[in-house]
């Protein structure tokens, strides 16, 4: 069964440091998106990506997150200078359309570690 | 704005008894409700979704939910609880807006099953 995988499964950075974290969607998906989730706390919805360009994002990416998808296959988030509150597991996901009813998938996630 | 409200954090049950998990959504239009279960060190899976016409809903490994419109609830159910369905929960909620597919998720409901 196809899946969306993420690498690193854990990787812990210095405050201050740039971190991209990496995703391989689905193949034949269209939408991409990264959420994170904060210890304990809820999912929260970081950016979404289609046809190449960002489609929406929170309030939570600010100038210091970007994603690209470099190759047509990965799908990265980067952040350039990581603070302590960025620690959090973030996933990624994609989905095959944009019909509404359409479920995401997600990957098993990356713990981010900020110190 | 949307949101998803899961009132309970845990819920426990006894092995064989039937489990409910609450959730609750508010949502600008017609909503798309989705579960998502989380196993530890795991992604988040998806497990069921409503769209539109029946309002239960069934889904993978036995579970199954309830749209009730007027009372704008989703709830997670299944008849017989078995210990492997242990793990984190996730209602979440997509808005019938043009141009907004991201998924706004519940906190979450840590479901234990006892033996």
């Amino acid at each position: 069964e196809p899946e969306v995988t993420q690498t690193p499964s854990h990787q812990v950075t210095q405050m201050g440091q740039e971190v991209i974290l990496r995703c391989v969607p689905i193949s034949n998906h269209l939408y991409f998106y990264w959420y994170r989730q904060i210890l304990g706390q809820k999912v929260e919805f970081l950016v979404s990506f289609y046809n190449n360009e960002i489609s929406e994002k929170s309030e939570i990416f600010d100038d210091q997150f970007s994603v690209e998808r470099p190759d047509g296959s990965n799908f990265t988030l980067k952040i350039r200078s990581t603070k302590l509150e960025d620690s959090a597991m973030y996933f990624c996901a994609s989905m095959v359309g944009t019909l509404k009813g359409t479920e995401a998938f997600f990957g098993q996630g990356t713990r981010l570690t900020v110190v | 704005a949307q949101s998803v409200a899961q009132p309970e954090d845990q819920v426990n049950v006894a092995e064989g008894n039937p489990l409910t998990v609450k959730c609750t959504y508010s949502v600008s239009g017609n909503p798309y409700l989705f579960w998502y279960v989380q196993y530890p060190n795991r992604g988040l899976q998806f497990l069921l979704k409503y769209i539109t016409g029946d309002n239960l809903v069934k889904g993978s490994y036995g579970f199954e939910a309830e749209f009730n419109k007027s009372q704008t609830s989703f709830h997670l159910k299944k008849p017989s609880a078995l210990v492997s369905d242990s793990a984190l929960y996730f209602c979440a909620v997509r808005a019938d807006q043009t141009g907004a597919n991201n998924l706004f998720f519940g906190t979450g409901t840590r479901l234990t099953v006892i033996p």
